[in-house]
C-alpha cells in the first residue's frame, strides 16, 4: 500500500536556526497538508497546498513558515527562525479528493526539538 | 465546522467490543463523519467515514442515526494493539479539506 514518508524522523536544532522538514506524498495525490502536534496536545492544522499554491493556512502558519513543492515528488515545510515553542511532531498528509473519498493519509511525522 | 464531543477515555479488555459515541449536534447537510486512529508517536490513520446509517469495513463499523447528531464507532473484539487515541471528525467535503482534530478518546485495552 502506498504511504507518505517524512524525513528526518527527528530533528534537533538551536533556537533561531532554519529547519526544513521533508515529505514525499503519495504519488497520485493532489492535496498536501502539514499538521503539528505539541506533546500531549491535539493535532493542529497548519496549511493545505493544492495546484502549487497554498489553499488555506491557520493562524499558526505565520511568516516564519513556508511550504514548497520543489519537484514532482517532495513537499517541504520550512521554519525560518525556530522558536522553543515550535518543538512538536510535524505530520505531512496527502489526499486525492474524489466523489466517494477524501481520506487524508498521514506520514509518520518528524519530531522537531528546538533547544 | 461542526463541533464534536466524545469521551476522554475508555477502558476495555481483549476480545470485547468497544463502542465510542461522538455527538455532533450542529452537523450540516454536506458534512461527513470521519474517524481516525492515532498510536503514540505516529500520524493519525483513517479508519472509517460515513454519511448516514451504517458503514462497515475490515476494521470497524460506524453507526449514524437518522438525525445524524451523533455517531458510534464500534471496534469488534479489540486486542492490545487497538490501544490508541480515536478521533471523531466532521468533515465538509468541499474545497475545504483541512481536518480539525479534538482531544479524541484514549482507548486502553487490557489483557
Amino acid at each position: 500500500e502506498p504511504e507518505v514518508t517524512q524525513t528526518p524522523s527527528h530533528q534537533v536544532t538551536q533556537m533561531g536556526q532554519e529547519v526544513i522538514l521533508r515529505c514525499v506524498p503519495i504519488s497520485n495525490h493532489l492535496y498536501f497538508y502539514w499538521y503539528r502536534q505539541i506533546l500531549g496536545q491535539k493535532v493542529e492544522f497548519l496549511v493545505s497546498f493544492y495546484n502549487n499554491e497554498i489553499s488555506e493556512k491557520s493562524e499558526i502558519f505565520d511568516d516564519q513558515f513556508s511550504v514548497e513543492r520543489p519537484d514532482g515528488s517532495n513537499f517541504t515545510l520550512k521554519i525560518r527562525s525556530t522558536k522553543l515553542e515550535d518543538s512538536a511532531m510535524y505530520f505531512c498528509a496527502s489526499s486525492l479528493p474524489g466523489q466517494n473519498t477524501d481520506t487524508q493519509y498521514f506520514g509518520p511525522g518528524t519530531r522537531l526539538t528546538v533547544l | 465546522l461542526a463541533k464534536t464531543t466524545q469521551p476522554i477515555s475508555m477502558d476495555s479488555y481483549e476480545g470485547q467490543e468497544v463502542n465510542i459515541t461522538c455527538s455532533h449536534n450542529n452537523i450540516a447537510t454536506n458534512d461527513y463523519i470521519t474517524w481516525y486512529q492515532q498510536f503514540p508517536s505516529q500520524g493519525p490513520r483513517f479508519i472509517i467515514q460515513g454519511y448516514k446509517t451504517k458503514v462497515t469495513n475490515e476494521v470497524a463499523s460506524l453507526f449514524i442515526p437518522a438525525d445524524r447528531k451523533s455517531s458510534t464507532l464500534s471496534l469488534p473484539r479489540v486486542s492490545l494493539s487497538d490501544t490508541a487515541v480515536y478521533y471523531c471528525l466532521v468533515v465538509l467535503r468541499s474545497n475545504d479539506y483541512k481536518l480539525s482534530f479534538g482531544a479524541g478518546t484514549t482507548v486502553t485495552v487490557r489483557a
